[in-house]
C-alpha cells in the first residue's frame, strides 16, 4: 500500500529566502508525482507533474525533483514571497491494479513573512 | 477553460438528512474524480469516472454514498442518512487523460459539508 509523507508539517520563513519542501513515498513503482498548492478553504492548484521517467520539472521559481529509487521528491521555491504562503501537497499515482487514484501526503503549511 | 465548478460551496445539514453535491468538470475532460478532505489531512480518493462509466470506487465510499455522471458531463455525489463523521470538504477534479497517462488533475474549490 502506497503511503506518502511530507516533512515538515509547517514551515515559517522570512521573505526572500529559498526553501525546500520534502515528500517521501513507500512504493517506488509510480506513474508520476504531482505537487499541488492549496489556499485556505479552497481547492488544489496543480503546480508541477513529474513523470516517473523524469528527474525534475521547473516552473518559474519552482523546481521539483524526483528520485524514484529512494522514494523522495523535493519542491524548491526560490526567493519566497508572502503570496507563496499556502499548504503544499504532494501526491503520487501508482499502477496498483490500474488505479487512477492519487495518494496524497498531509501537506506542508508554508508561511512567508514580509 | 472555465475551470472545475462545484455547487454548493457550503452545506450545513442535520444528522440523518440526505445531501447532494454537483460538479461540473472542464468541458473537454472525460475523467472526473471525487476526493474527500478532512482538516489537516490530504485528500482521500472516493471514486472515478471515465465518461459516464464509474470505473473505480474506494472502500471509503460506503453504501450511503452514491455518485453518478449520467451523460458524461456533470457529476453528482449523494450522501444518504448523513453522520457527523461525514463532515469534510468534498473535492471534485477532472483531467483529460487521467493520472496513468500523466495528465494533471484540475480541482474545483470543493463543497464544505458540516453535519450537526
Amino acid at each position: 500500500k502506497q503511503e506518502v509523507t511530507q516533512i515538515p508539517a509547517a514551515l515559517s520563513v522570512p521573505e526572500g529566502e529559498n526553501l525546500v519542501l520534502n515528500c517521501s513515498f513507500t512504493d517506488s513503482a509510480i506513474y508520476n508525482l504531482q505537487w499541488f498548492r492549496q489556499d485556505p478553504g479552497k481547492g488544489l492548484t496543480s503546480l508541477l507533474l513529474i513523470q516517473s521517467s523524469q528527474r525534475e520539472q521547473t516552473s518559474g521559481r519552482l523546481n521539483a525533483s524526483l528520485d524514484k529509487s529512494s522514494g523522495r521528491s523535493t519542491l524548491y521555491i526560490a526567493a519566497s514571497q508572502p503570496g507563496d504562503s499556502a499548504t503544499y501537497l504532494c501526491a503520487v499515482g501508482s499502477p496498483q491494479g490500474g488505479s487512477e487514484k492519487l495518494v496524497f501526503g498531509k501537506g506542508t503549511k508554508l508561511t512567508v513573512n514580509p | 477553460d472555465t475551470g472545475v465548478s462545484q455547487d454548493p460551496r457550503h452545506k450545513i445539514t442535520k444528522r440523518g438528512q440526505n445531501v447532494t453535491f454537483r460538479c461540473d468538470p472542464i468541458s473537454e475532460h472525460n475523467r472526473l474524480y471525487w476526493y474527500r478532505q478532512t482538516l489537516g489531512q490530504g485528500p482521500e480518493f472516493l471514486t472515478y469516472f471515465q465518461n459516464e462509466a464509474q470505473l473505480e470506487k474506494s472502500r471509503l465510499l460506503s453504501d450511503r454514498f452514491s455518485a453518478e455522471r449520467p451523460k458524461g458531463s456533470f457529476s453528482t455525489l449523494e450522501i444518504q442518512r448523513t453522520e457527523q463523521g461525514d463532515s469534510a470538504m468534498y473535492l471534485c477534479a477532472s483531467s483529460s487523460q487521467g493520472a496513468t497517462y500523466n495528465s494533471p488533475l484540475h480541482f474545483g474549490n470543493g463543497t464544505r459539508l458540516t453535519v450537526t
